[in-house]
């Protein structure tokens, strides 16, 4: 079975540009999530879709941050204008729907830092 | 959600039993317990979750105490592979959970 794809592992920019992040979940996983890993802290949700509509964005600093996942499927993660404080490793993950959805799958992450 | 406490960090020889601790005492009725580890440069990982009986999974067990208000995951025969940060998560709503990571217990394991 193959596992969460996200791309790309790494990302350099300057504060001010833009970037995003892409996310493939595991076939047939309808649940989706966003996190954002400090250097030295957990990871912090920031977005979570059940299919392709949002469950929770309370954490998603919206005035800079977007996410998308239009079809049900992947998702993409935007920031515009990026700040230095937004370095940091971001985390896709994926799970089931009910039952069979305690468990969470995460992907490898994609690595940012803002220059 | 209920917080959770966890020491620093700890370490173990490899081939014993690594026993990492947790404490959960605002845990409510219908709050699961779960952990989660991270190996360096990884996503993390799915470990075991328990509501109030001890589990066992091929990974690891689960002991919640009586009384919920603590727990303690133990990895039977640890090896180099299970130096990792492991994270004790309490969420209340089980499926579909949104977790809330603190830092972790940071294990490692010597040989």
């Amino acid at each position: 079975e193959a596992g969460v794809a996200q791309s790309p592992r790494y990302k350099i920019i300057e504060k001010r540009q833009s970037v995003a992040f892409w996310c493939n979940p595991i076939s047939g996983h309808a649940t989706l999530y966003w996190y954002q890993q400090i250097l030295g802290q957990g990871p912090k949700l920031l977005i979570q879709f059940q299919n392709n509509g949002v469950v929770d964005d309370s954490q998603l600093p919206k005035d800079r941050f977007s996410a998308e996942r239009l079809k049900g499927v992947d998702s993409t993660l935007k920031i515009q204008p990026a700040k230095l404080e937004d370095s940091a490793v971001y985390l896709c993950a994926s799970s089931l729907i009910g039952p069979g959805g305690y468990e969470q799958y995460f992907g490898p992450g994609t690595r940012l830092t803002v220059t | 959600d209920a917080k959770t406490t966890q020491p620093t960090s700890m370490d173990c020889a490899e081939g014993r039993a690594a026993n990492l601790p947790c404490n959960h005492s605002t845990i409510s009725g219908n709050e699961y317990v779960y952990w989660y580890r991270q190996i360096h440069s990884q996503g993390p990982q799915y470990i075991i979750h328990g509501l109030k009986n001890n589990e066992t999974n091929e990974m690891a067990s689960l002991i919640i105490t009586e009384d919920r208000k603590s727990s303690t995951l133990i990895l039977p025969h640890a090896t180099l592979r299970d130096t990792a940060v492991y994270y004790c998560i309490v969420s209340h709503t089980g499926a579909n959970s949104k977790l809330t990571f603190g830092k972790g217990i940071t294990l490692s394991v010597r040989p």
